[in-house]
């Protein structure tokens, strides 16, 4: 049983630029939340989506966008970087329903230069 | 003042020694509770959840204390392999399912 994955692993941008970080959640879940992890801090919430919407959004800029497919996969894109967002994107799936637990992908590390 | 507070640490333990972290949290209205662990630049795992009983799973015991918004981990034995940071985690479930991290609480296990 596959667990949540992401993609890419690393990724190095320049300031300005446009990133789109991807993610697949575990077998058998629906919910897929992002989190963002900067040195040394905890996960902060980013957004969640559920049948294909944004259902809930933390405390982020509007350049910070999501989708979710058909499938349950998200996309995480996040435009204008800068330096500030240099940190570990994580991913986590649940089956909806609060309170459920989440289970996390192993993260995009996004270096902004 | 953060929603949910941690001692950062580190604690550093002898191995076989009993250690206690302790959070609390501001946001009454939180309804689920868990620890999670995270490894150096690696993803936080779910350690387990935390419920008003008080629940065990192995050397690990978390308690709740919902009259003082406070949650514990106590880790007996303490093995080499328990170095990490645990992370205190909160759900206020109003409106699905975002989860409210603590900064983290760090522990080194020494032989």
């Amino acid at each position: 049983d596959a667990g949540v994955t992401q993609s890419p692993t690393h990724l190095i941008k320049t300031r300005g630029q446009q990133v789109t970080l991807r993610c697949s959640p575990k077998s058998g879940h629906d919910t897929v939340s992002w989190y963002q992890q900067a040195l040394g801090q905890g996960p902060q919430f980013i957004f969640q989506y559920y049948e294909e919407e944004e259902r809930q959004r933390g405390n982020f800029p509007d350049r910070f966008s999501g989708h979710q497919f058909p499938n349950y996969s998200s996309e995480l894109n996040v435009n204008a970087l800068l330096l500030g967002d240099s940190a570990l994107y994580l991913c986590a799936s649940s089956t909806t329903g609060t309170g459920n637990e989440q289970y996390f992908g192993p993260g995009t590390r996004l270096t902004v230069t | 003042r953060k929603e949910v507070e941690q001692d950062p640490g580190p604690f550093n333990v002898p191995e076989g020694a009993t250690v206690a972290f302790n959070c609390t949290y501001s946001n009454s209205a939180s309804q689920s509770f868990f620890w999670y662990r995270q490894d150096c630049r690696k993803e936080p795992k779910l350690l387990m959840s935390v419920y008003s009983s008080g629940n065990e799973d192995g050397r690990f015991t978390a308690q709740l204390n919902r009259a003082s918004q406070y949650i514990s981990l106590l880790i007996r034995d303490s093995k080499l392999s328990d170095s990490a940071t645990y992370l205190c985690v909160v759900n206020r479930n109003n409106a699905g399912n975002m989860l409210t991290f603590g900064g983290g609480t760090r522990l080194m296990v020494k032989p």
